[in-house]
């Protein structure tokens, strides 16, 4: 079975600061992973994956097979990054669906 | 271009009635999700689509059917609403896990 797992609710930091997004996952194949976003009264969209290794809006995120992880990743949060995100992973029949975790409400003060 | 549509945006059942759920999508895309989206529990898959005339069953089934007769609309019907259906319902289209491309949502409340 695979499985994903954001530990925190809920991550508020002061705009400027870091900010880290954690995400592990559990699948004993080669998974795919992806960061999806969904910013208030909006869609949820993809924001990055992995295959592509690309920085979109700032953020970045590594795979490490090694610990299970997929934790995004910003250096310096703006207000407009609050939002709710999600990790999800893709492995599990043939590659056609997603599981997601529970989510991180990450909130940026001023 | 709407992209991904969903009817109705809002709903108010009382327990034990049915009702159907519209997503319809002018992307082209083969395959198509319903969702649902509960406080603390994230997203959960209920059934998916990989093409036309064809469903499978995702991570919460129960309670819901669904059905695909046209490339560009998936259905999810809900034969007798429970107060445990009161949730956000989102379609999504994609190539396949790829990339998922979401619709608006439908809030159903079931009293």
């Amino acid at each position: 079975a695979q499985r994903v797992t954001q530990p925190e609710k809920l991550l508020s930091v002061f705009k400027g600061a870091p900010v880290e997004l954690k995400c592990n996952y559990s699948y004993s194949g080669s998974p795919e992973l992806f960061w999806y976003v969904q910013y208030s009264r909006q869609r949820l969209q993809l924001l990055l994956r992995h295959i592509s290794r690309e920085s979109i809006k700032g953020f970045t995120a590594d795979l490490n097979k090694g610990e299970t992880s997929f934790h995004l990743k910003k250096p310096f949060a703006q207000e407009e990054d609050s939002a709710m995100y999600y990790c999800a992973l893709s492995g599990g029949s043939g590659y056609s669906t997603l599981t997601f975790g529970k989510g991180t409400m990450l909130l940026v003060s001023p | 271009n709407a992209g991904v549509t969903q009817t109705p945006k809002f709903r108010v059942l009382k327990t034990g009635q049915s009702m159907t759920l519209l997503c319809a999508q002018d992307m082209n895309h083969e395959y198509m999700y319903w969702y649902r989206q509960d406080p603390g529990m994230g997203l959960r898959l209920i059934h998916y689509s990989v093409g036309e005339g064809t469903t499978a069953k995702g991570e919460v089934p129960d309670g819901y059917n669904v059905s695909r007769l046209k490339k560009q609309n998936f259905l999810l019907g809900l034969e007798s609403a429970a107060p445990s259906q009161t949730s956000v319902y989102f379609c999504a289209v994609g190539l396949a896990a790829v990339e998922q491309y979401f619709g608006p949502g439908t809030r159903l409340t079931v009293t």
